[in-house]
């Protein structure tokens, strides 16, 4: 079946430095993909999408890229801020008329000052 | 504009005791979900409603039950309430119009179950 697999956190970084996290994906067919951010207390926001391979997703200085190769859409942004500390939901969508979405556990994010 | 809203934001349940936790979305979609955040573990679909009067189990459906009352609400039911069922809810909807798919979320529901 279908599922999620993000990078264990919580990530710890000072502020301006350089963020990775970590998501792959196992599907069949091609999934489309989300980033999602919970900022604390609040529900899920969508983050970024690509919905077919070499897609790249941007959104707030966030980037992803649809990798079908290695089944992968890793989040990045270039300098954190204090402010981009919240929990980080990897997510695929099987384009079916349901329009459900399968989640990974998500990552943890602090950024200190 | 109000998006998804969700009510109550927070309740606390004794074992056995029956609650309905509300939804509704002002954006026209076709589609509603409920969800379940516990830590460690994401989101976990409980119930989903692909168009209005139809719905269908997701991953963990037992022990709820749901209503889709109209277009705009979504309704979960707990008809006897058990520790294990506490988490925060999320209520969500889409368009299930093309490829885009983005789901909009509720601000959550945070249940206690004692």
């Amino acid at each position: 079946g279908n599922s999620v697999t993000q990078m264990e956190g919580p990530v710890t970084l000072s502020e301006e430095a350089f963020l990775t996290i970590n998501c792959t994906y196992t599907a069949t067919g091609y999934p489309s993909l989300f980033w999602y951010v919970q900022y604390p207390g609040e529900g899920l926001q969508l983050l970024l999408k690509a919905t077919k391979a070499d897609d790249k997703g941007s959104n707030k200085g966030f980037e992803a890229t649809y990798r079908k190769e290695t089944t992968s859409f890793h989040l990045e942004k270039g300098s954190v801020q204090v402010s981009d500390s919240a929990v980080y939901f990897c997510a695929l969508s099987d384009r079916s008329n349901t329009g459900k979405l399968i989640f990974g556990q998500g990552t943890t994010l602090q950024v200190k000052p | 504009n109000a998006g998804v809203t969700q009510t109550p934001k927070f309740q606390v349940l004794k074992t056995g005791q029956s609650m309905t936790l509300q939804c509704a979305q002002d954006m026209n979609h076709n589609s509603m979900y409920w969800y379940r955040q516990d830590p460690g573990m994401g989101l976990r679909l409980i119930y989903y409603s692909a168009s209005e009067g139809t719905t269908d189990k997701g991953e963990v459906p037992n022990g709820y039950n749901v209503s889709r009352l109209n277009k705009r609400e979504f309704s979960l039911r707990l008809e006897s309430a058990a520790p294990s069922q506490t988490s925060v809810y999320f209520c969500a909807s889409s368009s299930t119009s093309g490829i885009l798919q983005t789901q909009y979320f509720g601000p959550g529901t945070r249940l206690l179950v004692l």
